[in-house]
């Protein structure tokens, strides 16, 4: 079945570090590749997508490009913000597969200090 | 409402209790989608519905769950005799149609003592 490897935390960075958060993944077809993320008391939001080979998907700041000869989207940000700390989830979506459901990885929490 | 709304948002039962969880989408959204969030596991998918129907219902952990939704609205998730293993936070998430953009609700913290 599909599956997300993300690379577990806690990541604790500086501010104005470079952030990489790695995530591969194994699918059935041909997926959709997405970053969630969860601020602190808040609900998962969408941070960018990317939904063919070598497409990025890029938000705030934030960068991932989709590998499909690695199966890998991982997420990089070039100058972290202490705003930045949350929980980051890779995820995939398998329509191959014949569903509509993402599949996410475990999550890789991100602290950033001052 | 401006976003998906679920209620409880904390929930204390006792085992062997039945509960009921309850999500409201965001007005105008088709598909609806039920996620478990279980602390060190990240998110484990429970229930899809499309409209009132259920296409994907393969991630229910057991027969002590199940869910329904009404009017194309409002979804409840029910677990029977509760176990302390059921103990997580309960996700919704509607996007307008399947394959779309998920919006998620803060989300249920159910805890079984």
């Amino acid at each position: 079945g599909d599956s997300v490897t993300q690379m577990e935390g806690p990541v604790t960075l500086s501010e104005e570090a470079f952030l990489t958060i790695n995530c591969t993944y194994t699918a059935t077809g041909y997926p959709s590749l997405f970053w969630y993320v969860q601020y602190p008391g808040e609900g998962l939001q969408l941070l960018l997508k990317a939904t063919k080979a070598d497409d990025k998907g890029s938000n705030k700041g934030f960068e991932a490009t989709y590998r499909k000869e690695t199966t890998s989207f991982h997420l990089e940000k070039g100058s972290v913000q202490v705003s930045d700390s949350a929980v980051y989830f890779c995820a995939l979506s398998d329509q191959g597969a014949g569903s509509y459901q993402l599949t996410f990885g475990k999550g890789t929490k991100l602290s950033v200090i001052p | 409402g401006a976003g998906v709304s679920q209620s409880p948002s904390n929930k204390v039962t006792e085992k062997g209790k039945d509960v009921e969880l309850r999500c409201d989408p965001i007005s105008g959204h088709t598909a609806l989608y039920w996620y478990r969030q279980s602390l060190g596991q990240g998110l484990e998918f429970l229930i899809y519905f499309q409209g009132n129907s259920a296409p994907d219902k393969s991630g229910l952990p057991s027969d002590r769950f199940s869910a329904e939704r009404t009017g194309g609205s409002v979804s409840t998730l029910t677990i029977q005799r509760t176990q302390q293993e059921d103990s997580a936070v309960y996700l919704c998430a509607s996007s307008l149609g399947p394959n779309e953009k998920l919006f998620f609700g803060s989300g249920t913290q159910l805890s079984v003592l």
